[in-house]
């Protein structure tokens, strides 16, 4: 089976800008999570999706949004970036609800924000 | 609030010997806990999978014990390698049903040769 993938694995961006990030879950799972992570903060819990609905969304402002496919693709956005959203942001899925499922994480996107 | 704490953000370990690293949390009522490992510039991969009615669990050389009385699970690495090097990440269910994983900031392990 193929792993989660992320589109694009780099990204430089200027302040202000908005940028997409992508995440394929592994075929069959329809739950996917992001996450930010920063060397100071650590692994952030931004927001999951499963079957195309937000079930759970982390403690980031509203300009962190996200959105999932009939195909559980999954993409997330953030809008008038600012220099601290420079991070590595991960996708992770897993096969549905919680109730022991452990996460398959993807690669990540490296966003730097000058 | 809740939080979860691992102990050390460093641990060097000599090759050969067993590493333990312990995951705390407060404020939580788990149904089960997870550990994961990621390498530099990688996601996190799951390791193993704690659940509450279960004191310890083995997979190859790792074993994970978990104590829902002291809030404390550890995960200990038996006959450590370098290629064991790597940071560990303890994780819970931010709470029944939140759908929504909280991450220790880890401990990074280097196993010295």
């Amino acid at each position: 089976k193929a792993g989660v993938t992320q589109t694009p694995r780099y990204l430089i961006k200027t302040r202000g800008q908005q940028v997409t990030l992508s995440c394929s879950p592994i075929s069959g799972h329809r739950s996917v999570s992001w996450y930010q992570q920063t060397p100071g903060q650590g692994l952030q819990f931004l927001f999951e999706y499963f079957s195309e609905t937000q079930r759970n969304k982390g403690n980031f402002p509203g300009r962190f949004s996200g959105r999932q496919f009939s195909n559980s693709r999954s993409e997330m956005n953030v809008s008038t970036l600012e220099l601290g959203d420079s991070a590595l942001y991960l996708c992770a899925s897993s096969s549905g609800g919680f109730g022991g499922g452990e996460q398959y994480f993807g690669p990540g996107t490296r966003l730097t924000v000058t | 609030s809740q939080k979860i704490e691992q102990n050390s953000e460093a641990l060097n370990i000599q090759e050969g010997k067993t590493a333990t690293l312990t995951c705390n949390y407060t404020n939580y009522s788990p149904a089960y806990l997870q550990w994961y490992r990621q390498d530099p510039g990688r996601g996190p991969v799951f390791l193993l999978l704690i659940r509450e009615n279960e004191k310890e669990k083995r997979k190859e050389r790792l074993k994970v014990t978990f104590d829902t009385t002291l809030k404390q699970s550890l995960f200990h690495i038996t006959a450590s390698q370098p290629a064991d090097s790597a940071t560990y990440l303890c994780a819970l269910e931010a709470g029944a049903g939140s759908y929504q994983l909280t991450f220790g900031k880890g401990t990074k392990l280097s196993v010295i040769p």
